[in-house]
């Protein structure tokens, strides 16, 4: 079974840091892994997607590894931001689950505070 | 806009009640999903449908009825015997293409009182 873990779970910088966010995940069987973002009562934005042929992705500011032989994902957010406080999450997507073709599995996250 | 809309955005069951939560999108997915979110836990999936007329049980689909009459349907119904059903439920579509992107609505805070 898929497990997921985010490191840390909550991350206090003060503005124009550079910080790494860290996932981990138990079997490298998956499809794909996206991060995403979350503000507080409010859905997921979709902020990467990794496929498991990649070896990172690229959107800005934002900078995502995958590792998929040692079940590994990092998010590079460079620059930080007060606008960039929120949760992020971490989500790889099973091959082996039913035949779903896309089920996410999901980590707690990591809550992320830029203090300006 | 394209997109997922969810509704209502917040939702009141009284014990014994059920209730249904809408999710609709019109970005042409053909796979849509469920999941809840409780504090200091991960999202769980709960129902998932991967085409028109067909949809699987996820990993807590106890006390959760679905349908999917329509592509751009997927309406959850939290029925009676959901014994903890106060939560935050999402729900997101993707192409039915293992390699594609998976987009969220805004979600539908569920409480019981």
């Amino acid at each position: 079974k898929q497990e997921v873990t985010q490191i840390p779970a909550a991350l206090s910088v003060p503005e124009g840091e550079n910080l790494v966010l860290n996932c981990s995940f138990t079997d490298s069987a998956i499809y794909n892994l996206q991060w995403f973002r979350q503000d507080p009562g409010k859905g997921l934005t979709s902020l990467l997607l990794i496929q498991s042929s990649q070896r990172e992705q690229t959107s800005g500011r934002l900078n995502a590894s995958l590792d998929k032989s040692s079940g590994r994902s990092t998010l590079y957010i460079a620059a930080s931001q007060p606008g960039d406080s929120a949760t992020y999450l971490c989500a790889p997507a099973v091959i082996h689950y039913g035949g779903a073709t896309n089920k996410l599995i999901f980590g707690t996250g990591t809550l992320l505070a830029v203090q300006p | 806009d394209g997109g997922i809309t969810q509704s209502p955005k917040y939702l009141f069951r009284k014990e014994g009640q059920n209730v249904t939560l809408s999710c609709e999108q019109n970005l042409n997915h053909d796979a849509m999903y469920w999941y809840r979110q409780d504090p200091g836990q991960g999202l769980r999936l709960i129902y998932y449908s991967q085409i028109v007329n067909d949809f699987q049980k996820g990993d807590i689909a106890e006390g959760y009825s679905v349908s999917r009459e329509k592509k751009e349907s997927f309406p959850l119904t939290v029925t009676s015997a959901q014994k903890n059903p106060t939560a935050f439920y999402l729900c997101a579509s993707s192409t039915s293409s293992m390699h594609t992107e998976a987009f969220f609505g805004q979600g539908t805070r569920l409480t019981v009182v």
